[in-house]
C-alpha cells in the first residue's frame, strides 16, 4: 500500500534560516505528491503539489521537485519568516486510491 | 481556494452518547467528502470515502457501524460516531473534492476539524 515518511519534529529556526523538510514516499504506479500546511486553529491548506517525476511543485517561496528516483518530496524554503511557524504535511494520492496518505506532519517552529 | 466548514469545532460528550460532525463545502458542490482521524503525534488517516447519494466506502479496520457516515446532498456529509468511547476521542478532518471523478491531480479542500473528547 500507500506511505509517506516524512522528518519527525519539532523543527525550530530562525528567522531567514534555510528550510528542509525530508519527504519520501512508497507507492504503486506514479503518484501525485502534495505538501499541506496548517496554520494554528486552521484547516490543512494546499501549499504546493507536483504530479509527475520532475516536476517542481512552489508557492509562497516553497519549493518541492518530485524524484522518482529517490521517490522524494522534500520541501525547502530559502528564508523561513516567523509566519511560516505551522505543522506542515507530505501527502501522496494514487495507487488506485482517492483519498490521500499522508506523513505524520512535522511541526515547524520560526524564531525571530 | 475552496471553503469547507466542519462543525463543530470541539465536542465533548459523555461515553455512550452519539456525536454528530458536519461538513459543508460552502461554495462549490462536492462529489466526493473524505473523512480523516488523527491521533496525537500521528498522521491523518482515511477513515472512509463518501460518494454522493452513495453508501460510505470505509477503510479496513473503519468500524461502519460505528462511523455513520451520510452524504445526501453536494454540500453536506455527515458523520455520526455512535456510542461513543474515550479511545474514540479524537481529531476528525473532512475533505471535499469538486464535481466529478477524483483524479490523480484533484485538489482536495480540508474542514478545520473536530477535537472530540468522550468522558
Amino acid at each position: 500500500g500507500n506511505s509517506v515518511t516524512q522528518m519527525e519534529g519539532p523543527v525550530t529556526l530562525s528567522e531567514e534560516a534555510f528550510l528542509t523538510i525530508n519527504c519520501t514516499y512508497t507507492a504503486t504506479g506514479y503518484p501525485s505528491l502534495f505538501w499541506y500546511v496548517q496554520y494554528p486553529g486552521e484547516g490543512l491548506q494546499l501549499l504546493l503539489k507536483a504530479t509527475k517525476a520532475d516536476d517542481k511543485g512552489s508557492n509562497k517561496g516553497f519549493e518541492a521537485t518530485y524524484r522518482k528516483e529517490t521517490t522524494s518530496f522534500h520541501l525547502e524554503k530559502g528564508s523561513v519568516q516567523v509566519s511560516d511557524s505551522a505543522v506542515y504535511f507530505c501527502a501522496l494520492r494514487g495507487g488506485g486510491a482517492d483519498g490521500l496518505t499522508f506523513g505524520k506532519g512535522t511541526h515547524l517552529i520560526i524564531q525571530p | 481556494g475552496a471553503v469547507v466548514s466542519q462543525h463543530p469545532s470541539r465536542v465533548i460528550c459523555k461515553s455512550g452518547t452519539s456525536v454528530k460532525i458536519e461538513c459543508r463545502s460552502l461554495d462549490f458542490q462536492a462529489t466526493t467528502m473524505f473523512w480523516y482521524r488523527q491521533f496525537p503525534k500521528q498522521s491523518l488517516m482515511l477513515m472512509a470515502t463518501s460518494n454522493e447519494g452513495s453508501k460510505a466506502t470505509y477503510e479496513q479496520g473503519v468500524e461502519k457501524d460505528k462511523f455513520l457516515i451520510n452524504h445526501a446532498s453536494l454540500t453536506l456529509s455527515t458523520l455520526t460516531v455512535t456510542s461513543a468511547h474515550p479511545e474514540d476521542s479524537s481529531f476528525y478532518i473532512c475533505s471535499a473534492s469538486g464535481l466529478g471523478a477524483v483524479s490523480r491531480n484533484t485538489e482536495a479542500f480540508f474542514g478545520q476539524g473536530t477535537r472530540l473528547t468522550v468522558v
